[in-house]
């Protein structure tokens, strides 16, 4: 049962333009949402949140985006560097409810130089 | 800055054979995960863990599997008798209060099963 989808595995974008990854989720309870980087053989690091309660979210090069009724969220970096080439995973919450997140299955981004 | 450290970054064992995959969480965390991520796929939960009890386990955590805080630093994940099928990359992960902020992940701790 796939509650958090990322429908593109991957995704190339050149350099200074935006980027945009998808996401989207089945269980209405989920409240929070975050988007995860990644690099190979390193941990997740946390690039942004959003709860429940906005559409938008704001941390300089990136916005997420969370569109209630559709049960989907994106996220914009603007402008894209090489340097954010990596695994972006999204992950939902239910803040009241589990302990747990679940992530998406991730999207590769390759920002071309 | 605080963060999750994880030993080994890598351990290479025998089908069969226990594993004990260590984690410091931040100091004032309180609740704590073991995730694992098999190459190339989703990161997947296995565990969360308050207050000195399991509060949440996913189908892949079990009875093979078993997680404590035996001295109130570390976190570590058993796994008793391990399988081809466990070889996987094991984050550890911790946040002040559950289901809201961000979640903390250690490096990672590489676990290969021949």
């Amino acid at each position: 049962d796939q509650q958090v989808k990322q429908n593109s595995p991957s995704l190339s974008v050149q350099e200074g333009r935006i980027s945009i990854l998808n996401c989207d989720y089945t269980n209405s309870m989920f409240d929070y949402f975050l988007w995860y980087k990644k690099y190979p053989a390193e941990g997740p690091t946390f690039l942004i949140s959003i709860s429940s309660i906005k559409d938008k979210n704001e941390d300089g090069r990136f916005t997420v985006f969370l569109n209630k009724s559709a049960k989907h969220l994106s996220l914009h970096i603007v402008p894209s560097q090489p340097g954010d080439s990596a695994v972006y995973f999204c992950a939902a919450s239910e803040t009241s409810g589990t302990y747990k997140y679940i992530f998406g299955t991730g999207t590769r981004l390759k920002v071309l130089a | 800055e605080p963060e999750v450290t994880q030993t080994p970054s890598h351990q290479v064992t025998q089908m069969g054979q226990e594993v004990i995959l260590r984690c410091v969480p931040i100091s004032n965390h309180l609740y704590f995960y073991w995730y694992r991520q098999i190459l190339g796929q989703k990161v997947e939960f296995l565990v969360s863990f308050y207050n000195n009890e399991i509060s949440e386990k996913s189908e892949i955590f079990d009875d093979q599997f078993s997680v404590e805080r035996p001295d109130g630093s570390n976190f570590t994940l058993k796994i008793r008798s391990t399988k081809l099928e466990d070889s996987a990359m094991y984050f550890c992960a911790s946040i002040t209060d559950r289901g809201v902020g961000e979640l903390f992940f250690g490096e990672g701790s590489r676990l290969t099963v021949l």
